[in-house]
């Protein structure tokens, strides 16, 4: 049975600094792995997909890594701004099986 | 293009009452999912529809709980009688194939529910 993990739960940062947050999973036989952004009584916004084939996925500011014979994802956000501010969920997706979500990281980025 | 869409957004109900939630997918959408996030835990899986059939629902948690897919189009999930613990949010999402294609999979704002 897939389970996802975040590390850590909460991360507060200054505006300006670069952050990394941490998703592990313990089925490595993922198809893919997502992630997401949810903002305070919002719904989930897609931010990254990884297909297991791939080793990393960049938009804009966001780098997401996956390794999987460690089980891991990170995603790496630079020069951080208040607007990043929400709680970012990474999801494994293995086979036909739906979207095992990890319970989140909450990121605040002060100004 | 419409996004995936839920009603009502908020709902508050009372132990015993019946709550009926609706989710619009993207058009053009065969694969239907349902979540549910209650506090303090992750976001888990209901089930899932393809087209109009059940493809798996073993997430439901119980027999409270009755999700249809009438026509393929929308979906309904209907809790009756509602309990102090279906609090929680409820996600729809859909993608146009299954997730492990690679394709995105995208989710509605959330109905929000809370049994006092």
């Amino acid at each position: 049975k897939q389970e996802v993990t975040q590390i850590p739960a909460a991360l507060s940062v200054p505006e300006g600094e670069n952050l990394v947050l941490n998703c592990s999973f313990t089925d490595s036989a993922i198809y893919n792995l997502q992630w997401f952004r949810q903002d305070p009584g919002k719904g989930l916004t897609s931010l990254l997909l990884i297909q297991s084939s791939q080793r990393e996925q960049t938009s804009g500011r966001l780098n997401a890594s996956l390794d999987k014979s460690s089980g891991r994802s990170t995603l790496y956000i630079a020069a951080s701004q208040p607007g990043d501010s929400a709680t970012y969920l990474c999801a494994a997706i293995s086979g036909n099986t739906p979207l095992v979500f990890g319970k989140g990281t909450r990121l605040s980025v002060i100004a | 293009e419409a996004g995936v869409t839920q009603f009502p957004s908020h709902s508050v109900i009372e132990k015993g009452q019946t709550v009926t939630l609706r989710c619009d997918p993207i058009s053009g959408h065969d694969n239907l999912y349902w979540y549910r996030r209650v506090m303090g835990k992750e976001i888990k899986f209901l089930l899932h529809f393809v087209k109009e059939s059940k493809q798996d629902e073993s997430g439901m948690p119980n027999n409270r709980f009755l999700a249809e897919r009438t026509g393929g189009t929308y979906s309904t999930l209907k809790v009756q009688p509602a309990e102090l613990e279906d609090s929680g949010v409820y996600f729809c999402a859909s993608s146009g194939q299954l997730p492990s294609s690679g394709n995105t999979i995208y989710f509605g704002e959330g109905s929000w529910l809370t049994v006092v």
